[in-house]
């Protein structure tokens, strides 16, 4: 059964601070991405990768940073989380195409205070 | 602007009726995505489209490519509470493996 997992379900940060999001997942997939699901936005991609240590910005990667260091697990790094950074962040992979199937995590989602 | 527009934003119907989603949008896509999503769930792909006309059926759900590749509909016959989710469409625009999703139709069916 194929598995995307992230580190936490909800999270409560202040204002300031640095967060860690990780994402990991055993398809041995070359794609991994990072989405935040906003209402009446739908998903917007943040950054994706699509090797190790290779990575692309999406639509909206200011604020954001990421690191792939080993082919499962790709983190997501907020260095200085901000109130319009509260929202529920998705990870996915897919396979070699990145039109193929993306396989999502359950989310995180992100409450800054 | 979002490059997928889908409609209604919202929709509640009665178990047993019979509905339809879209998914539009102006740019011509090689392969066009549905995915639900359960509430507290990441979405989960239902199918992908990739020939203009196209038209796949998966039980009670029924989903079409438009002939020019620039909408896409999902029908579901005798709708059920299990149904209840928010549908998203996803689309590569001009095959770059460039995926961009719509923000989505939520679907109540009440028992």
């Amino acid at each position: 059964d194929v598995k995307v997992t992230q580190s936490s379900r909800y999270l409560v940060k202040r204002t300031g601070e640095k967060v860690f999001l990780e994402c990991v997942q055993d398809m041995d997939h070359e794609n991994m991405f990072w989405y935040r699901q906003d209402p009446g936005l739908g998903l917007r991609l943040i950054y994706f990768s699509y090797d190790v240590k290779m990575k692309e910005k999406g639509d909206i990667p200011e604020g954001y940073s990421v690191s792939r260091e080993k082919k499962e697990r790709f983190s997501l790094i907020l260095e200085s989380a901000s109130t319009n950074q509260t929202s529920m962040y998705l990870c996915a992979s897919s396979g070699l195409d990145r039109a193929d199937e993306q396989y999502f995590g359950p989310g995180t989602r992100l409450t800054v205070t | 602007t979002q490059l997928l527009e889908q409609s209604p934003q919202f929709l509640s119907i009665q178990e047993g009726e019979n509905l339809t989603v879209y998914c539009n949008s102006s740019s011509v896509f090689s392969s066009l995505q549905w995915y639900r999503q359960e509430p507290g769930e990441g979405p989960v792909l239902l199918v992908t489209v990739v020939t203009g006309g196209e038209v796949k059926k998966l039980k009670r759900l029924t989903f079409q490519f438009g002939d020019a590749r620039k909408d896409s509909s999902l029908h579901i016959t005798a709708a059920q509470p299990g149904d209840t989710g928010l549908y998203l469409c996803a689309g590569d625009v001009n095959n770059n493996n460039d995926m961009r999703f719509g923000a989505g139709t939520r679907l109540t069916v009440k028992p």
